[in-house]
């Protein structure tokens, strides 16, 4: 069994300071991570993914995520903000190749001027 | 045009009637999948096919009705549509190689209410 728990469903951030999104996960197998974002009144897209390559996987837009097996966790986080990063963002973990994916419930971003 | 597209974009329908939401893919992904979004729930899984002509179970897969005869098209019946059936429904799709560590490439989403 898989889930994904994502810690924060509103996180506000001023522009310019660093973000961080919260995402814990549960997998009885080694799982692939993955972040998507979905701004106002579109489809998600892919941000980045982890599938047990490198723990520190780098994806579009300044973004960054961290796998951590011993937390249990896959925190997104950017250094500096942009207004343009405000959106819906979600985790999503796959336990197996053969798995369904399975979405977090969304931390919706929001930046101040 | 290349991508994912959906139609309608928005639907307003009543209790009791059938509406069928479109899904079109121009990459011949294998895999198309059908999810609806609700507040506080992220993405739910509602169907999804790994080919055509083979659907199968997601989460939520009550009320619905799919089918996939060309590996383009995936569409979506609701046979009687009820208030709760008022969301935001995406389309997905991928590749088979690599399975469910592939990313899925999402259309703009069908915002459907039932009245």
């Amino acid at each position: 069994a898989q889930s994904v728990t994502q810690l924060d469903s509103h996180v506000s951030v001023s522009e310019g300071t660093p973000v961080l999104l919260r995402c814990n996960y549960s997998s009885s197998y080694s799982p692939s991570l993955f972040w998507y974002v979905q701004h106002p009144n579109k489809g998600l897209q892919l941000l980045l993914k982890y599938t047990s390559a490198a723990t520190l996987v780098k994806g579009i837009n300044g973004f960054e995520a961290e796998f951590k097996k011993s937390e249990t966790s896959f925190h997104l986080t950017k250094p500096s903000a942009h207004m343009s990063d405000a959106a819906e963002y979600f985790c999503v973990v796959s336990g197996r190749r053969d798995d369904k994916i399975i979405f977090g419930k969304g931390t919706r971003l929001h930046i101040l001027p | 045009d290349a991508g994912i597209t959906q139609s309608p974009r928005y639907k307003i329908t009543e209790t009791g009637r059938q509406v069928t939401l479109m899904c079109h893919q121009t990459w011949s992904h294998s895999y198309m999948f059908w999810y609806r979004q609700d507040l506080g729930h992220g993405l739910r899984l509602i169907y999804y096919s790994a080919a055509a002509d083979i659907t199968d179970k997601g989460e939520v897969p009550d009320g619905y009705v799919v089918s996939r005869s060309k590996t383009e098209n995936f569409p979506l019946t609701l046979e009687s549509a009820t208030r709760s059936q008022t969301s935001v429904y995406f389309c997905a799709s991928r590749t088979s190689g690599g399975g469910s560590y592939n990313e899925q490439f999402f259309g703009p989403g069908t915002r459907l209410t039932v009245l």
